[in-house]
């Protein structure tokens, strides 16, 4: 039982380039959760879903995109990357009716 | 929306004192409030979770108490040790249905031995 796993842990992109992040649950939870993480800011929601084939926006969700094809499988994608999204990036997910949040390794992500 | 402010955001103590953290939260409609401890490098994990029918939960040598009336909660943690020194993030959120859980800004506790 791994639990939440993301790929990759490390990533440097020149600016403009693409990248999908991925994260797999085993736990068979309906809730996943995008989050960025940077200095004195805390945690911030960029994409959540609440079940397979549904996404939605959270606090800052520009520059952007998600898809949730399969229930284990959440994918954040950054089609045109900028220095401002140089982040952590943590996936989270969560059983429907429980409200812990299990919180994958995270990827640091560079974009120069 | 639900807003939840954390503070302090950094805490200085020395081995064996207590930390406390504080949080309040704006929606009078959460009934669930979780803490995650964040070691540097690390994922945050869930520490200890109250949920909104109780005002004292309490695991060791931590604990959270929770005011509904005047919407705030707060961790306690007693002899503190240098393994406790993290990042602490405190959320508000309801419990069951469809919902997005807000977190705190984080507070960074450090344990001087």
């Amino acid at each position: 039982n791994a639990g939440v796993t993301q790929t990759p842990k490390f990533r440097v992109l020149k600016t403009g380039q693409s990248m999908t992040l991925l994260c797999a649950q085993d736990m068979n939870h309906e809730y996943m959760y995008w989050y960025r993480q940077d200095p004195g800011m805390g945690l911030r929601l960029i994409h959540y879903s609440v079940g397979e084939g549904t996404t939605a926006k959270g606090e800052v969700p520009d520059g952007y995109n998600v898809s949730r094809l399969k229930k284990q499988n959440f994918l954040l994608g950054l089609e045109s990357a900028a220095p401002s999204q140089t982040s952590v990036y943590f996936c989270a997910s969560q059983r429907g009716s429980k409200n812990i949040q299990y919180f994958g390794a995270g990827t640091r992500l560079s974009v120069l | 929306g639900e807003n939840v402010e954390q503070h302090p955001s950094t805490l200085s103590v020395q081995e064996g004192d207590s930390a406390v953290i504080k949080c309040t939260y704006s929606d009078s409609a959460s009934n669930y409030f979780p803490w995650y401890k964040q070691e540097l490098g690390k994922r945050p994990q869930l520490i200890i979770d109250i949920r909104s029918n109780v005002g004292e939960k309490k695991d060791q040598r931590i604990a959270v108490t929770l005011n509904k009336t005047a919407k705030h909660f707060s961790l306690h943690i007693t002899e503190t040790q240098p393994e406790d020194s993290a990042v602490y993030f405190c959320a508000a959120s309801r419990a069951g249905g469809s919902y997005i859980p807000t977190f705190g800004r984080g507070t960074s506790l450090i344990v001087h031995p």
